[in-house]
């Protein structure tokens, strides 16, 4: 079975430009995650979705948005790009909303902004 | 908030020496502890896990035992390998409406031949 999947792989963007991640999780998986990792440091929780719907939300600006579909794949929109949004962007997917499930993470997009 | 805390790196080993990789938490309520790989390039890899207090997860010689009275889940491995090279990362998971897991900032290891 496929894991989890996560387009592009690498993305170079200028400040102020607007950027849009994907990812497609694991077949029958419900919840998709989404994290940022600096270079360096551990990955931040960015959003949650379950079935659509916003479950959790970490502390990141308003230029930060995501969204689920009804197959539960995920985009993740950054607008108004700061040289600081340069990072590695992780989704994960996960069968329920709980701590109880596992979360199985993609390869991540490595996005550079310049 | 809930936080996590792990020794910092990086870590250099010869070749099978045994590895210890601290990690301490804080956290309301009774979390699941987890360890994560990720090996240069790629994403991250759930290692293993404890989901309460005396648990100890394994996985591939590594092995770390919740320990709620110290609030610790230090990663061990007997006998290191080159291929074991890589950063890993404490995290916890409080099992909320939500899955959100908190990170620690990860430990790079590096295992010379």
């Amino acid at each position: 079975d496929a894991g989890v999947t996560q387009s592009p792989t690498h993305l170079i963007k200028t400040r102020g430009q607007h950027v849009t991640l994907r990812c497609s999780p694991i077949s029958g998986h419900k919840s998709v995650s989404w994290y940022q990792q600096v270079l360096g440091q551990g990955p931040q929780f960015i959003f949650q979705y379950y079935e659509k719907e916003e479950r959790g939300r970490g502390n990141f600006p308003d230029r930060f948005s995501a969204r689920q579909f009804p197959n539960y794949s995920s985009e993740l929109n950054v607008n108004a790009l700061l040289l600081g949004d340069s990072a590695l962007y992780l989704c994960a997917s996960s069968l329920s909303a709980t701590g109880t499930y596992e979360q199985y993470f993609g390869p991540g997009t490595r996005l550079t902004v310049t | 908030g809930d936080s996590v805390t792990q020794m910092e790196g990086p870590v250099t080993l010869s070749e099978e020496a045994f590895l210890t990789i601290n990690c301490t938490y804080t956290a309301t309520g009774y979390p699941s502890l987890f360890w994560y790989v990720q090996y240069p390039g790629e994403g991250l890899q759930l290692l293993l896990k404890a989901t309460k207090a005396d648990d100890k997860g394994s996985n591939k010689g590594f092995e770390a035992t919740y320990r709620k009275e110290t609030t610790s889940f230090h990663l061990e491995k007997g006998s290191v390998q080159v291929s074991d090279s890589a950063v890993y990362f404490c995290a916890l998971d409080r099992g909320t409406s939500y899955d959100k897991v908190i990170f620690g900032p990860g430990t790079s290891l590096s295992v010379i031949p």
